[in-house]
């Protein structure tokens, strides 16, 4: 009955791979996003989706890419690694844009 | 620009000591406010959040937190701690009818509890 699920949990790769993570949600929600943690703990938005819809597209490398088959999945695609990349990426969904977030358990990423 | 800052990074209390952890925050117009606790290696839990009304909220948990518009501050707040609270806290806005959708979170608190 996980709310917001992510996979991988942990994605240990290097530098210049192409990986994805994969986010799904069963709370019927309308809207998802994906968060970036670095070593610091600070957590800032990169993308989110509403209805399929892109509606937040912060300043990230265009290495990134977002990708929304369904309301219900959201998938984040990194093409040429770097070691910067390294952190936790947590996927959130929310009723609409405007409401509570509800998180999953975050993508450990480490690119050596 | 939008902000939310929370002045202390590491707070630590002995189990039974009560809390507060602070919360400023930097908005044009009165934000909806939240809580949330990750504990090691897990995600962001929702604690407690302010959309309008009453300015004490109580959470999950035992914690509670008060808007103080005059103060643009939101602590969070519990009388006993145990030590299963050990966590990091983080503080966060976000939109309201118009602007941004987006969610600015504080840099968190870490909060350890000695037994």
């Amino acid at each position: 009955d996980t709310a917001v699920s992510q996979t991988p949990k942990y994605l240990v790769t290097q530098m210049g791979n192409d990986k994805s993570i994969k986010c799904e949600q069963n709370l019927g929600h309308d809207t998802m996003y994906w968060y970036k943690q670095d070593s610091k703990k600070f957590l800032k938005i990169m993308f989110s989706y509403n209805n399929k819809e892109l509606i937040i597209n912060e300043t990230v490398p265009n290495r990134f890419s977002p990708k929304s088959p369904d309301k219900a999945h959201l998938n984040l695609h990194i093409n040429s690694l770097e070691l910067g990349d390294s952190a936790v990426y947590f996927c959130a969904s929310s009723q609409s844009p405007r409401d509570t977030q509800y998180f999953g358990p975050g993508t450990r990423l480490t690119v050596l | 620009a939008q902000s939310v800052t929370q002045p202390d990074i590491h707070i630590t209390v002995s189990e039974g000591a009560s809390l507060e952890l602070r919360c400023n925050y930097s908005y044009g117009a009165t934000p909806y406010l939240f809580w949330y606790v990750q504990s090691p290696g897990q995600g962001l839990q929702l604690l407690l959040k302010y959309f309008s009304g009453d300015t004490l909220v109580q959470g999950i948990k035992g914690f509670e937190a008060e808007f103080k518009r005059s103060q643009s501050s939101f602590n969070l707040r519990k009388p006993s701690v145990h030590w299963s609270d050990a966590a990091e806290y983080f503080c966060a806005v976000g939109p309201t009818t118009s602007g941004t959708y987006k969610y600015i979170f504080g840099t968190g608190t870490r909060l350890k509890v000695l037994a």
